[in-house]
């Protein structure tokens, strides 16, 4: 399976932990983003990169969050002090920006809980 | 900041009944795609829009770019039980996809 792929699918955690999330996308996409979903809700925006630069960060992101992608390829997004209000599906995406076309492709997603 | 918004947030057919489901952004968008989660899935990619008032087709689905480049609508004809699930728009503008809330969609049977 070449499609994007996140570790751990499923996360527990104490409040105050840190916990960090991998994301692998396809392999030629040049484009990485990443988004937080809650149940009944869209996805919403967290950062993106364009190879190895982060172009973009929400501002409703607190300092407790950092994303990298060391040489444009993977992608880690750490989560410092985790908070209850923190739970959530993290998604990760991945294009192939050429032209116009942006599609992006999803990984299934780390659901992670804070107890 | 950049937002999408989408209605209705529910919507229950009877399956064979017609379904839509509108966006609109608050700034001019470069393109609008389209993707469907299914429960306990992740949001697949469905279509692009990238032309002031283009209109595209997939089988019973049809959709619709507004001319501002600033609104979209997703028409599904004679729904079926395998259209159930969440359709959500995203705008692209400054090179970021920003999702819409989403239309769930229930189909009696």
């Amino acid at each position: 399976d070449t499609g994007v792929s996140q570790n751990p699918r499923h996360k527990i955690t104490k409040r105050g932990q840190n916990v960090t999330f991998r994301c692998d996308p396809i392999s030629e996409h040049n484009r990485l983003y990443w988004y937080r979903q809650t149940l009944g809700q869209g996805p919403e925006f967290l950062t993106y990169f364009q190879n190895e630069a982060q172009l973009e960060k929400s501002r409703l992101l607190s300092d407790r969050f950092s994303a990298e992608r060391p040489k444009g390829s993977f992608s880690t997004l750490e989560i410092q002090r985790t908070e209850q209000g923190d739970s959530a599906m993290y998604l990760c995406a991945s294009s192939l920006a050429l032209g116009r076309n942006t599609e992006a492709f999803f990984g299934q997603g780390t659901r992670l809980t804070v107890v | 900041g950049q937002q999408v918004m989408q209605i209705p947030q529910y919507q229950h057919v009877q399956e064979g009944e017609d379904f839509t489901t509108y966006c609109n952004s608050s700034t001019t968008l470069s393109n609008i795609q389209w993707y469907k989660q299914r429960p306990g899935g992740h949001p697949v990619f469905l279509i692009q829009l990238v032309k002031s008032g283009e209109v595209k087709k997939q089988k019973r689905l049809t959709f619709q770019f507004g001319e501002a480049k600033k609104n979209s609508s997703l028409h599904i004809t004679a729904t079926q039980t395998t259209d159930v699930g969440t359709y959500f728009c995203a705008g692209d503008s400054s090179y970021k996809l920003i999702f819409g809330s989403g239309t769930r969609l229930l189909v009696r049977p």
